[in-house]
């Protein structure tokens, strides 16, 4: 089974701050995906990463994918309150190409 | 175009009693997935279609959830019966489907379950 731990689990922080989040695994996955989730909707795909070692970035945000295609970061530079949600990341693997979500990071941006 | 639609988005049932989930996916979308999602964890795969036929139900409890794609469009999940362990977020999700590597996933609103 393969799993992806996020971390933190939580996190609360002023406007205009930096953070990051990370999500490592033992497993290595052929792809991974990043997704925001806000209250009552769905998850929303931000970015998709495949190559070891890439970086993509999203206006303000940057992933980057571990060389050996096991761990993942996200990284959001001067937090706005509109970046409050909850961060999931998922990993793609099998023939299926099913997607194995971590367990999220809540991000609250205080104003 | 339209997205994932699910319905209810909210359902109230006591322990016991039966519940089914709606999803009509994205037009021209093969495959389609239910997932669970309990407050603080990520999504849970349950089951994955590619258009009428299962693909993986390896997660889902059949003792008590079931569900099926019989015209490989829309779906339905049902719980039956229903216990308190199973209240959480049911997300419904679908993709193109094909050859690709990675073929993006679009998530429904999800229908909130509470069992009292």
């Amino acid at each position: 089974t393969q799993l992806l731990e996020q971390s933190p689990q939580f996190l609360s922080i002023q406007e205009g701050e930096n953070l990051t989040v990370y999500c490592n695994s033992s497993s290595v996955f052929s792809s991974l995906q990043w997704y925001r989730q806000e209250p009552g909707e769905g998850p929303v795909l931000l970015v998709t990463v495949v190559t070891g070692g890439e970086v993509k970035k999203l206006k303000r945000l940057t992933f980057q994918f571990g060389d050996a295609r096991k761990d993942s970061s996200l990284h959001i530079t001067a937090a706005q309150p509109g970046d409050t949600g909850l961060y999931l990341c998922a990993g793609a693997g099998g023939s299926a190409r099913q997607l194995t979500f971590g367990s999220g990071t809540q991000l609250t941006v205080l104003p | 175009e339209a997205g994932v639609a699910q319905s209810p988005r909210y359902k109230i049932i006591e322990k016991r009693q039966s519940v089914a989930f709606w999803c009509n996916p994205i037009s021209g979308h093969a495959t389609l997935y239910w997932y669970q999602q309990i407050l603080g964890q990520g999504p849970k795969l349950l089951i994955q279609f590619q258009n009428n036929g299962v693909v993986d139900d390896s997660q889902l409890p059949k003792d008590r959830f079931s569900a099926e794609r019989l015209k490989g469009v829309d779906s339905t999940l049902k719980i039956q019966p229903a216990k308190l362990e199973d209240s959480a977020v049911y997300l419904c999700a679908s993709s193109l489907g094909g050859t690709a590597t990675y073929n993006e996933q679009f998530f429904g609103p999800g229908t909130r379950l509470t069992v009292l």
